[in-house]
């Protein structure tokens, strides 16, 4: 099956300084690729998605990026705010129909802290 | 437009003892997907609903069971608990159907003590 590994596992930055996240995957099947934000005691809220025919996507002061030859992807946060403080999760998924198909296998999450 | 919600929000169940979780999914959508999230880890997948038949599964043991209505709702169902099955349990749903979408959206979740 899929398998997501995440780094780094804790990351602090100053307001207004860039944060990246880094996740790899090992299915080569996998072809939709979700970033979530959890808050403490929240529920995980999908911030950004990316799908295997493109190679990046923006939203405003958020990225990501997919090499798929490598089986990597980003997730980039510029002039961060204290209220991006969170666990972002990233998390892979095949969406063909078959076994495995569209369930999200996740990586085990980074905690975020923007200092003011 | 209502989003994902679950019942209940906190439950506390003695070992051996079985419980039912509820989700139902946002408006519009006909999937549901159940995941265990352990505390400091990532959500797990357990298993997804469409069309009242489970569709895929996780690497759960048949102790977790589902179920999904006619109104796209969906229960999970845990048999014998386990002090191991302490965890938030999160409901996702999405759209497999003829508008076929990728997103899954989570609900609030139902945090399970087994004491």
């Amino acid at each position: 099956g899929e398998n997501v590994e995440q780094h780094p596992s804790t990351l602090s930055v100053q307001e207004g300084d860039s944060a990246v996240i880094k996740c790899t995957y090992s299915d080569s099947a996998s072809n939709y690729f979700p970033w979530y934000k959890q808050e403490l005691g929240k529920r995980p809220q999908l911030i950004i998605d990316i799908r295997s025919n493109v190679g990046e996507k923006k939203d405003q002061r958020i990225a990501v990026t997919l090499n798929k030859t490598a089986k990597h992807f980003s997730l980039h946060i510029t002039e961060t705010q204290p209220e991006d403080s969170a666990v972002y999760f990233c998390a892979a998924s095949p969406t063909y129909s078959g076994a495995g198909s569209y369930q999200l296998t996740f990586g085990k999450g980074t905690k975020l802290s923007v200092i003011p | 437009d209502a989003g994902v919600t679950q019942s209940p929000t906190h439950l506390i169940k003695t070992r051996g003892q079985q419980v039912t979780l509820r989700c139902s999914p946002k408006s519009g959508h006909d999937t549901v997907s159940w995941y265990q999230q352990a505390l400091g880890q990532g959500p797990q997948f357990i298993f997804q609903y469409y069309e009242e038949e489970e569709r895929q599964r996780g690497n759960f043991p048949d102790r977790f069971s589902g179920h999904q209505f006619p109104n796209y709702s969906s229960e999970l169902n845990v048999n014998a608990l386990l002090l191991g099955d302490s965890a938030l349990y999160l409901c996702a749903s999405s759209l497999l159907g003829t508008s076929f979408t990728y997103e899954q959206y989570f609900g609030p979740g139902t945090r399970l003590t087994v004491t």
